[in-house]
């Protein structure tokens, strides 16, 4: 059974760093897309970025572009999402995604995580 | 304008039938898209449903209902999600997604209300 999980809820400051992680059970890490998507308070849903395992290959959505680092173990079938200094708008719920059947058409985001939760706030 | 527009809100009766509908921005076609579904409940993360960009182009999630089912309507450049027999189970938040200059972009999402 394929299930993705997120480390728990994290309570930062504005200006301190964060990583946040996501473990993969239940199929092949290395050779299978996963991605973040981010939800605002009480908002929809934000598609981050992407990385293959295998090589590392990462891919941002311009919004996050510059904004957050995404990384990948796949020695420990992990993915991360880290931040160097956190605003307090990066307060939010967010997913980690398997991405299937990524080609030129797209692909889908078949399995989630069950989410972490960060708050950010003085 | 967004790329995907959805409707923010929506009653149906259990029992009826509800279609959910995500508008692409003018001067996207949504013929040339495939539009896939998602259901949200309060509290936990979004599931998949389906895909669907034509009849000989459509998937259905594991394990989903076959009263979930996918559209399109080109005259109004929407694609839409079709629950019939709605139970008060279905009640949650809809996105849809789409694949466009190669970013995964979500609507706004639907919240639908089942009573």
């Amino acid at each position: 059974e394929v299930q993705l999980v997120q480390s728990g809820a994290e309570v930062k400051k504005p200006g301190e760093s964060l990583k946040i992680s996501c473990k993969g059970f239940g199929y092949s890490f290395s050779t299978e897309w996963i991605g973040w998507v981010r939800q605002m308070p009480g908002k929809g849903l934000e598609w981050m970025g992407i990385i293959y395992p295998g090589d590392s290959d990462t891919r941002y959505s311009p919004s996050f572009q510059g904004q957050v680092t995404i990384s990948a173990d796949k020695s420990t079938s992990t993915a991360y999402l880290q931040w160097s200094s956190l605003k307090a708008s990066d307060t939010a719920m967010f997913y980690c995604v398997r991405l299937k059947d990524y080609s030129n058409s797209g692909g889908y985001f078949d399995y989630w995580g069950q989410g972490t939760l960060v708050t950010v706030s003085s | 304008q967004a790329v995907l527009t959805q409707p923010s809100s929506l009653s149906a009766s259990p029992g009826a039938s509800a279609s959910l509908t995500c508008t692409l921005r003018s001067g996207i076609n949504v013929g040339s898209y495939r539009i896939y579904w998602y259901q949200q409940k309060p509290g936990s993360p979004p599931q998949y449903l389906l895909r669907y960009k034509s009849d000989s182009d459509k998937q259905q999630g594991s394990g989903v209902p076959s009263r979930f089912s996918g559209s399109k309507d080109a005259s109004a450049n929407a694609g839409i999600l079709l629950i019939s027999g709605l139970q008060s189970e279905d009640e949650a938040d809809y996105y849809c997604m789409i694949w466009h200059s190669g970013a995964w972009v979500f609507g706004g999402g639907t919240k639908l209300t089942v009573l």
